[in-house]
């Protein structure tokens, strides 16, 4: 069975610049996550999507991170304008339909802003 | 608020030692609890889950986990470790009511020396 997987693996951007990350998750996996996980910490969810509708985005800085999950399959974190404090590594994470919040996740991508 | 926390961010072990991780949660409701792993290089994985039921659960690789809900804890232990069980090692939680949503502690790095 396929993982979930993300690209790019690793970006470099200046900061004010825009980024933008994909992923794939598990195929028949309704739920997708995008969680960061800066340095030194845990992972932290910005978003969660079932099938292509938002459960959760509490946590999302919507003035500057977006997402979408247009066909309920893969999806599409985008970050405009980016700052220093965005530099992270951006994990997707799914769940079967049955889901009790054990995930599968990617490998991430990790962001530097400079 | 819901949360977790991990009481040790480093720990450094000789081979053959005894590991126990602390981990504690916040909430006084239903909760699905996890321990997940990230090796060196690869991804998070999971490493055990209790949902209900005996709360002494068995993962793979030897770990172990308890549940003491009088204690709001989900400590993980392992009798002997080996060099490979070097990684990061997160606990998490997902709160009844929150649409599953997993919540990470901080994550404890554990080095095995040979």
């Amino acid at each position: 069975e396929a993982g979930v997987a993300q690209s790019p693996r690793y970006k470099i951007i200046e900061k004010r610049q825009s980024v933008a990350f994909w992923c794939n998750p598990i195929s028949g996996h309704a739920t997708l996550y995008w969680y960061q996980q800066i340095l030194g910490q845990g992972p932290k969810l910005l978003i969660q999507f079932q099938n292509n509708g938002v459960v959760d985005d509490s946590q999302l800085p919507k003035d500057r991170f977006s997402a979408e999950r247009l066909k309920g399959v893969d999806s599409t974190l985008k970050i405009q304008p980016a700052k220093l404090e965005d530099s992270a590594v951006y994990l997707c994470a799914s769940s079967p339909p049955k889901n009790t919040g054990e995930l599968f996740f990617g490998e991430g991508s990790r962001l530097t802003v400079l | 608020a819901q949360s977790v926390s991990q009481h040790n961010h480093h720990v450094i072990l000789s081979e053959a030692a005894s590991l126990e991780l602390g981990c504690n949660y916040s909430y006084g409701g239903t909760v699905n609890l996890f321990w997940y792993v990230q090796y060196p290089g690869q991804h998070l994985q999971l490493l055990l889950k209790y949902f209900s039921g005996d709360p002494l659960v068995k993962g793979i690789k030897g770990f172990e986990a308890e549940f003491i809900k009088s204690k709001f804890s989900f400590n993980l232990r392992k009798p002997s470790v080996q060099w490979s069980d070097t990684a990061e090692y997160f606990c998490a939680a997902a709160f009844s009511g929150g649409y599953n949503k997993l919540i990470f502690g901080a994550g404890t790095r554990l080095a095995v020396h040979p």
